[in-house]
């Protein structure tokens, strides 16, 4: 089945640091790949995403590109802030069996910016 | 306007109760889903439903039994709550079935003592 793996947090960083979290994907076709936010006591947003090879999602300063080569998806940020801090997902649509779509989420990466 | 909202936010209850949580979306969409995020903060889905059919049923306990009475809604009701069942609980809706850009409730925390 579908599967999402990215790198274990949590993850500290200075303000202003480059924020890079590793995202790997295993699906059968051509998924859709998301990074999606999840900040304290709320639920999650979509942050980015990108529907084909190569293709760049970017948001908030935020970018991701789909490499369907390296079946990876990380998520770059050259400068983070404090209001970054957050646990950041990310997820692939991918077929089930029935011939819906469903999102595979990664484990969550919990990212804190101290200042 | 709340795009997708739950309640209640939070529920504490006795292991062998039953509860229900209710989700509504005013965003126009056909397809629902509840999410169950454990613990560790790992998201799963539970079910979901398109035009108030359902589409996925992961394997979930038939004690979890959800209800959409119309498109904007998708009640998920839980008998005989166990303490396994203690987690935070989304809802979250999409345009279609291809569960592309799916927008989430602020989540039901369920504590079951």
């Amino acid at each position: 089945g579908d599967s999402v793996t990215q790198m274990e947090g949590p993850v500290t960083l200075s303000e202003e640091a480059f924020l890079t979290i590793n995202c790997t994907y295993t699906a059968t076709g051509y998924p859709s790949l998301f990074w999606y936010v999840q900040y304290p006591g709320e639920g999650l947003q979509l942050l980015l995403k990108a529907t084909k090879a190569d293709d760049k999602g970017s948001n908030k300063g935020f970018e991701a590109t789909y490499r369907k080569e390296t079946t990876s998806f990380h998520l770059e940020k050259g400068s983070v802030q404090v209001s970054d801090s957050a646990v950041y997902f990310c997820a692939l649509s991918g077929m089930t069996g029935a011939g819906s779509y469903q999102l595979t989420f990664g484990k969550g990466t919990k990212l804190s910016v101290i200042p | 306007d709340t795009a997708v909202s739950q309640t209640p936010k939070y529920l504490v209850t006795q292991m062998g109760n039953d509860k229900s949580i209710k989700c509504e979306q005013n965003l126009g969409h056909d397809t629902m889903y509840w999410y169950k995020q454990d613990s560790k903060k790992f998201l799963k889905i539970m079910f979901s439903y398109n035009n108030k059919e359902l589409i996925i049923n992961e394997t979930v306990p038939n004690r979890f039994s959800p209800k959409s009475p119309d498109k904007a809604h998708l009640n998920l009701h839980i008998n005989s709550l166990e303490l396994g069942d203690s987690a935070v609980y989304f809802c979250a809706s999409s345009q279609g079935r291809l569960a592309g850009t799916c927008f989430f409730g602020p989540g039901t925390r369920l504590t079951v003592l």
